[in-house]
This record gives structure tokens, C-alpha cells and sequence, in this order.
């Protein structure tokens, strides 16, 4: 089964950039999706297809996939920004969905 | 606008079953695929399954060996999700969500919190 891995912790001072990487076999060749999680809440999806955001996530979110690397980078951090963060690929190969291990961003 | 609400938590015994809904509306039901994702107690998320409502058919996560069970309910738009054969680590939050028309989640609910305590 295709596997995803993320680091378990970014730190990052706030109005600086945060980079959150997912590791995955040519992942770029799939598309990845992104969730933000606060404790307690249901995950809020906050880039999809590798670089788009829904309507009202702030441009601040964006991400990047290439190679065995997709990213998802956070600019000009705030605090409301300190969550867990998971990416997320459809496995053609099976039709089952995977989601990386989850990286939590504090923000300093 | 689009709401999934989901039953209450329940604490179950082991080796028990369990069966959590989800109520879905503001939009059409059947064109949607609707799927299960849980979350032990400070893990990460796990992909359980998907349905589809148009004709009940379900793929499923190897993980579960044939212990969980999707299926819907189409006069109520309700989706239910069976765990059989509870275990201990089986304590998690289990979320529904909703399939957007690409292979992401657009919409979730609010997450079900199973324990199961002896």
C-alpha cells in the first residue's frame, strides 16, 4: 500500500514561513490535498490538488508537489495557525485513500 | 448549506458491535461518495472506507479484516458504519466525511467518540 511520511513537528516564529513536507513515492505524479486539525475539531481541508485553496482559506496557504515531495508552505505564520497538518492521496492502484501521519505546527 | 451530523458517543464492551450515523443534507445525496476516517486518541487519521450511495457498493481498508461495514439509507439520507468485534484499540473518534467530486474531502463531520472500556 502507498505510504506517506511526514515530519511529526515544524516550529516556526510567527510571521515567518512554515514548511510542511510529504514524502511519498513519485508522489508528484498524484494529486495532494491538505488538512488542517485543531484539538477537538474535525480536519478542515486548506489546499487541494497540490496548490488550490478552497473559498476562505487565506492566501497564505499554498503548496507545491514534485518528485517524492509535496509541500505545503504557510506564509507570514500566525498564531491561529498552530495545528496538525495532514496530506492526503487517492491510491489508483487500490481506490483507497491514504493520509500522511500527521505534522504538528507550533508556532514560537 | 452542506451538514453531516453524526450519533453520539457510545462506550462499548469488547467484542461487541457498534453502528455510528451520519446524517447528510444541502445537498443531493446520491451524487457524493461519502467515507469513514477514525482517530485513536493522539494519532493521526485513518482511512476506514468508502460508500456510494447510488447503488450501496463499499471498498474498504484492508486494516479492519472484514470487521466494518458501510451501508446507507436512502429515505433518510443517514450513512451507517458498523464495527464488529470491538477491541480496546478500537477507542477513537470516528469522523464521516464527504467526497468531493475530485479525490478529496470537502466536507466532515463533527466526529463520534467510541471508547471501549471492559
Amino acid at each position: 500500500s502507498y505510504v506517506l511520511t511526514q515530519p511529526p513537528s515544524v516550529s516556526v516564529a510567527p510571521g515567518k514561513t512554515a514548511r510542511v513536507t510529504c514524502g511519498g513515492n513519485n508522489i508528484g505524479s498524484k494529486s495532494v490535498h491538505w488538512y488542517q486539525q485543531r484539538p477537538g475539531q474535525a480536519p478542515v481541508l486548506v489546499v487541494y490538488d497540490d496548490r488550490d485553496r478552497p473559498s476562505g482559506i487565506p492566501e497564505r496557504f499554498s503548496g507545491s508537489n514534485s518528485g517524492d515531495t509535496a509541500t505545503l508552505i504557510i506564509s507570514r505564520v500566525e498564531a491561529g495557525d498552530e495545528a496538525d497538518y495532514y496530506c492526503q492521496v487517492w491510491d489508483s492502484s487500490n481506490d483507497h485513500f491514504v493520509f500522511g501521519s500527521g505534522t504538528t505546527v507550533t508556532v514560537l | 448549506q452542506v451538514q453531516l451530523a453524526q450519533s453520539g458517543a457510545e462506550v462499548k464492551k469488547p467484542g461487541a458491535s457498534v453502528k455510528v450515523s451520519c446524517r447528510v443534507s444541502g445537498y443531493t445525496f446520491s451524487y457524493f461518495y461519502l467515507h469513514w476516517v477514525r482517530q485513536a486518541p493522539g494519532q493521526g487519521l485513518e482511512w476506514m472506507g468508502k460508500i456510494n450511495p447510488s447503488d450501496a457498493s463499499a471498498t474498504y481498508t484492508d486494516n479492519f479484516m472484514g470487521r466494518v461495514s458501510l451501508t446507507r439509507e436512502t429515505s433518510t439520507a443517514t450513512f451507517f458504519m458498523e464495527l464488529r468485534g470491538l477491541r480496546f484499540d478500537d477507542t477513537a473518534v470516528y469522523f464521516c466525511c464527504r467526497q468531493s467530486m475530485l479525490e478529496y474531502f470537502d466536507y466532515w463531520g463533527q466526529g463520534s467518540l467510541i471508547t471501549v472500556s471492559s
